[in-house]
């Protein structure tokens, strides 16, 4: 059972490139979500989704594009690199969006943008 | 809107002995809190729950908590530490309402367990 998978694990960018993170889970979850992690600031919410078709922002979602066209896949978009977004993001999966599911992590994925 | 405050940023402790990890949340309804470990190069995965009823929580690896309603707290303990439960240590809170898109982490202690 690979849980959740984050491809790649480590991307270098320059200012203004664009990329996609990607998210996949095999565990059927219907809620998947994105957060970023950074020294002292702990784990902040970026996009975040219930279901296919439905996506919404969280806390920080500027400069980032979801989608979410199958139960199992949650790519992360960055449209046009910045150092800010210089970050260790992680993808989320929880069997459904309440306070009762556990969320299972991913690895990460190491992006610095220079 | 609800919050975390973890007082520790690190936590060094001597293996065999006990350790308390602090947190402390702020939020205008009834709350859901939760612990999550975080070792070296990994992703997050939970520790323990507190969602109702008894106010002390009994976790994975040997790990409890205890939910504490009148100071806003759940601070996280085990009795004697390993070396391997040398980690970051995640509170996060969830509202009554909510769901997990709205799980609010603090900023996190690093636990480091030496001989």
């Amino acid at each position: 059972n690979a849980g959740v998978t984050q491809t790649p694990k480590f991307q270098v960018l320059k200012t203004g490139q664009s990329m996609t993170l990607q998210c996949a889970q095999d565990m059927n979850h219907e809620y998947m979500s994105w957060y970023r992690q950074d020294p002292g600031m702990g784990l902040r919410l970026i996009h975040y989704s219930v279901g296919a078709g439905i996506t919404d922002q969280g806390e920080v979602p500027n400069g980032y594009n979801v989608s979410r066209s199958t139960t199992e896949d949650f790519p992360l978009r960055l449209l046009s690199a910045a150092p800010s977004q210089t970050s260790v993001y992680f993808c989320a999966s929880s069997y459904e969006s309440t306070y009762n599911s556990p969320l299972h992590f991913g690895n990460g994925t190491r992006l610095t943008v220079t | 809107a609800q919050s975390v405050t973890q007082l520790d940023s690190q936590v060094p402790v001597f293996e065999e002995a006990p350790v308390e990890l602090r947190c402390n949340y702020s939020s205008s309804v009834s709350v859901y809190l939760f612990w999550y470990v975080q070792y070296p190069n990994q992703g997050l995965q939970l520790l323990l729950k507190y969602l109702s009823g008894s106010t002390l929580v009994k976790g994975i690896n040997g790990f409890e908590a205890e939910f504490n309603k009148s100071q806003t707290s759940f601070h996280l303990r085990k009795p004697s530490v390993h070396i391997s439960d040398t980690a970051e240590y995640f509170c996060a809170v969830s509202d009554f309402t909510g769901t997990a898109s709205k799980l609010t982490f603090g900023t996190g202690t690093r636990l480091q367990v030496t001989l």
